[in-house]
C-alpha cells in the first residue's frame, strides 16, 4: 500500500529564511501529488499540485515543489518565508482513486 | 473556488448517544465525497468514501456500524457517529471531488470537533 512520510514534524524559521520540507512516498508507478496546508483555525487548502509535465511546480503564496520520480520525492520549497506561512502543511498522494496524507509538518515562523 | 461545508463546527455529546455530521458542497454536485479523521497532531485519516446513491466504501479498521455514511443527494453527505463513546472525540473532515475539475481535486470542509464525555 502507498504511505506517505514527511521527515520534519516541528520546523521553526525566522522570517526570509528559505524554506524546504521534505516528502517521500514509497509506491512508484504513476501518481499524483499534492501539498496542503491548513493556517491556524482554518480548513485545508490546496497550495499545489503534481499530475504531469514539468517536475517542477509553482503554487499559491510562492511556494514551489519538485518531483524527483527516482527519489520518490516531492520536496516543497519557498525561498523567504513570511509570518504569515506559519501553518501546518500536508504531503499528499492519491492511491487507488483515494488521496493518501503525510502526518504533517508544523511549520512555525518567528517574526 | 469550489466550497464544502460542514456542520455542526463543533459538538459536545453525552456517551452513548449519537451525533450526525452533515458535509454539503455549496456551488458543485459531488458524486463522490471522503471522510476523515484528524487525531491532534496527526495526519487525516481517511475514514469512508461515500458514493451518491450507493453504500459507502470503508478503510480497514473503521466500524461501519459505528460510523454510518449516508450520500442521499449530490450535495450531502452525512456522517453518524452512533453510541459515541469518548475515544470517538476527534476532528472530522469532509471533502468532496468537484467533477468538472481534475480528477483528483478534492475540497476540503472546514471540520468537525466531537468531544464526547
Amino acid at each position: 500500500a502507498q504511505s506517505v512520510s514527511q521527515h520534519n514534524h516541528h520546523v521553526i524559521l525566522s522570517e526570509a529564511a528559505s524554506l524546504e520540507l521534505g516528502c517521500n512516498y514509497s509506491y512508484g508507478g504513476t501518481v499524483n501529488l499534492f501539498w496542503y496546508v491548513q493556517y491556524p483555525g482554518q480548513h485545508l487548502q490546496l497550495l499545489l499540485k503534481y499530475f504531469s509535465g514539468d517536475p517542477l511546480v509553482k503554487g499559491i503564496k510562492g511556494f514551489e515543489a519538485e518531483f524527483i520520480k527516482s527519489k520518490f520525492s516531492f520536496n516543497l520549497r519557498k525561498p523567504s518565508v513570511q509570518w504569515s506561512d506559519t501553518a501546518e502543511y500536508f504531503c499528499a498522494v492519491t492511491w487507488d482513486d483515494k488521496i493518501i496524507f503525510g502526518k504533517g509538518t508544523r511549520l512555525h515562523i518567528l517574526p | 473556488g469550489a466550497v464544502v461545508s460542514q456542520h455542526p463546527s463543533w459538538v459536545i455529546c453525552k456517551s452513548g448517544t449519537s451525533v450526525k455530521i452533515e458535509c454539503r458542497s455549496l456551488d458543485f454536485q459531488a458524486t463522490t465525497m471522503f471522510w476523515y479523521r484528524q487525531f491532534p497532531k496527526q495526519s487525516l485519516m481517511l475514514m469512508a468514501t461515500s458514493n451518491e446513491g450507493s453504500k459507502a466504501t470503508y478503510e480497514q479498521g473503521v466500524e461501519k456500524d459505528k460510523f454510518l455514511i449516508n450520500h442521499a443527494s449530490l450535495t450531502l453527505s452525512t456522517l453518524t457517529v452512533t453510541s459515541a463513546h469518548p475515544e470517538d472525540s476527534s476532528f472530522y473532515i469532509c471533502s468532496a471531488r468537484d467533477p468538472s475539475s481534475s480528477t483528483d481535486t478534492q475540497y476540503f470542509g472546514p471540520g468537525t470537533r466531537l468531544t464526547v464525555l
